[in-house]
């Protein structure tokens, strides 16, 4: 496989404005995962879907936030209006299955600051 | 609910002798429990995985973990390090039906040569 790639790698942006990353799965992979990690910490669940429905968000994700995955394939993460406290590398991650031991595959992530 | 506590933030060991990165659990029920890797400007990557089948499991790189339900624990051994381990280990249980993984705040491993 080819690995779950994300674009951009880096993200800088000034407070108020919208970004959007995206994040390519491993093909034929029916979950795709968003997580956010800030500095020192683990990762911490933000949204998931199962082929193209959101199936759960986590109260991380304010409504400043949005996630679609369209076909199925690729998804997309948008924070509008965004804020200092927003900076943190958002990662995306994918698995085979729905199985609860399933091994997730993530991606290098998106690192974004706010300044 | 499911969570997991790293005992320790940083561990720093010699190369060449035993690597141990402690983790405990909490788990309503049998859970999954993982190890995670993350080098440097390089994605997560899975170690190894407990899916009681076998309370010792072994990973990848020399790396293994034992489960042990008396005690809640599931820490990570190695029994020689190697300056390449050097990274960043995070202790995983999977969050039940939807596979979410809820993660630890982290042991940063160091080795000294």
């Amino acid at each position: 496989d080819t690995g779950v790639s994300q674009n951009p790698r880096h993200k800088i942006t000034k407070r108020g404005q919208n970004v959007t990353f995206r994040c390519d799965p491993i093909s034929e992979h029916n979950r795709l995962y968003w997580y956010r990690q800030t500095l020192g910490q683990g990762p911490e669940f933000l949204t998931y879907f199962q082929n193209e429905a959101q199936l759960e968000k986590s109260r991380l994700l304010s409504d400043r936030f949005s996630a679609e995955r369209p076909k199925g394939s690729f998804s997309t993460l948008e924070i509008q209006r965004t804020e200092q406290g927003d900076s943190a590398m958002y990662l995306c991650a994918s698995s085979r299955t729905a199985a609860t031991n399933e091994k997730l595959f993530f991606g290098s992530g998106t690192q974004l600051s706010v300044l | 609910a499911q969570s997991v506590t790293q005992l320790d933030s940083h561990v720093s060991v010699s190369e060449g002798t035993p690597v141990l990165l402690r983790c405990n659990y909490s788990s309503s029920y049998s859970p999954s429990l993982f190890w995670y890797v993350q080098h440097p400007n390089k994605g997560l990557q899975l170690l190894l995985k407990y899916t009681s089948a076998a309370t010792l499991v072994k990973g990848i790189n020399g790396f293994e973990a034992e489960f042990k339900k008396s005690e809640t624990s599931f820490h990570l051994t190695k029994p020689s390090a190697h300056m390449s381990d050097a990274a960043e280990y995070f202790c995983v249980v999977s969050g039940g039906a939807t596979n979410k993984l809820i993660f630890g705040t982290g042991t940063l491993l160091a080795v000294q040569p």
